[in-house]
Parts: structure tokens; C-alpha cells; sequence
């Protein structure tokens, strides 16, 4: 069981809003930075956000990031086809070090 | 540009050792804004952080792997490299090698991952 907890499955049709949740606790989310990595099947994971709301040079700025507490969203909007891929956050544990979500698997319907 | 490669055998027998190398191209290993890590990616456990090192050769590893894991430096070679010992099936995995901007922070850039099976 993963220490971030992330909806298993998200889905939306194209052009749609779709915001993803990773809940962490005090040790993590609530006193470090939240990343977010976009997945594709047989690929590694890329960089989207990083310190809860920064996108690289050349990450759409449809993707964004926000942090509240012990929780965080990543949010996609104008959803397109080529947005369907695994999401995951992750963050600075105390105790644990770095720790992941489980995943969310976006489907674009 | 960043470029991480891992390599190493892709089938390891039970109890034996997963040895593997990560090479750096793009920038140099002793750049004292970086650390290099190791994180491994296996269907039943997820995304799971094993271990990051500094140039200066000072290591952290997950409390779950610390018993068993070593990573090393090298900076002559521009490559780090990462031994797990008396490995099972539950060690199968892909790893990929990493690179995090502080001690205190997620991965920033990962190399494309090796699949290591362990199977007799």
C-alpha cells in the first residue's frame, strides 16, 4: 500500500477539466513539496509539476498543480487523447524518505 | 542534455546479487547541486525509492531496503551503481536511476528504466 493515497482510475471526455488527489499526512505532503509524473506504458515516469505548482520548460500549461494541508491536486484541462497515461505524485517523507501515490489511471473517453 | 542509462543483467537468479550501473552523460556526477538516485517500479509494490547518493560518496536508502542495499560513485567514470544481495522473486522490478535536486526532494530526472527478473 502506497504512503500517498490517489484515486485508482480518473476518466473525462476531450476538452473537459479533470483534477487527479494525492492525500498524504503532516510528514509528507503537509511540510514538503509535491511532485507529479505522467506515466506512459512502457516509458518512465516525466516530470509535470514540481514544488506543487511549477511545470517544466515544455509541459502545457493545461497541467497544474496545487497543494492545500496534507492533500494535493493535479489538474488537466482541455483534456485531449494524448493526455491518457498514468499519474503520480509523490513528496519527502520524514520517516520514509521519498514516497509515491499508487497511481491513477487516466482514461480519455 | 541530461542522459541517465542503466545497465546490467536483466535476469538475476534467487539469492544471488542485482548488481547494476547508472551512467551520466549530459552533466558531470560531481555537480554539487545534484544527488543520484535508484528507484524501482514493479506491478504488486508500485513506484518505490530505494536510495540516493552524493558525489562525496554520503548514501541514504529507504528504511525498508537499508539492510540490503548499497550504492556507490564513481566519479572518474561519471557513473553510480546500485547492489542489492540475496534477492527473491519480490525484487523483480523495473529500476530506473534518477536524478533529485536536493536530498529533500522527488526525482527531477529519471534514465528509461531496465527490467531485472529474478527467476531461476
Amino acid at each position: 500500500q502506497s504512503v500517498l493515497t490517489q484515486p485508482p482510475s480518473a476518466s473525462g471526455t476531450p476538452g473537459q477539466r479533470v483534477t487527479i488527489s494525492c492525500s498524504g499526512s503532516s510528514s509528507n505532503i503537509g511540510r514538503s513539496y509535491v511532485y507529479w509524473y505522467q506515466q506512459f506504458p512502457g516509458t518512465a515516469p516525466k516530470v509535470l509539476i514540481y514544488r506543487n505548482n511549477q511545470r517544466p520548460s515544455g509541459v502545457p500549461d493545461r497541467f497544474s498543480g496545487s497543494k492545500s494541508g496534507t492533500s494535493a491536486s493535479l489538474a488537466i484541462s482541455g483534456l485531449r487523447s494524448e493526455d491518457e497515461a498514468d499519474y503520480y505524485c509523490a513528496a519527502w517523507d520524514d520517516s520514509l524518505d521519498v514516497v509515491f501515490g499508487g497511481g491513477t489511471k487516466l482514461t480519455v473517453l | 542534455q541530461l542522459q541517465l542509462q542503466e545497465s546490467g543483467p536483466g535476469l538475476v537468479k534467487p539469492s544471488e546479487t542485482l548488481s547494476l550501473t547508472c551512467s551520466v552523460s549530459g552533466d558531470s556526477i560531481s555537480n554539487s547541486y545534484y544527488y543520484w538516485g535508484w528507484i524501482r517500479q514493479s506491478p504488486g509494490r508500485g513506484l518505490e525509492w530505494i536510495g540516493t547518493i552524493y558525489y562525496t560518496g554520503s548514501s541514504y536508502y529507504s528504511p525498508s531496503l537499508k539492510s540490503r542495499v548499497t550504492i556507490s560513485v564513481d566519479t572518474s567514470k561519471n557513473q553510480f551503481s546500485l547492489k542489492l544481495p540475496s534477492v527473491t522473486a519480490a525484487d523483480t522490478a523495473v529500476y530506473y536511476c534518477a536524478r533529485q535536486r536536493y536530498r529533500t526532494s522527488p526525482v527531477d530526472d529519471w534514465g528509461q528504466g531496465t527490467l531485472v527478473t529474478v527467476s531461476s
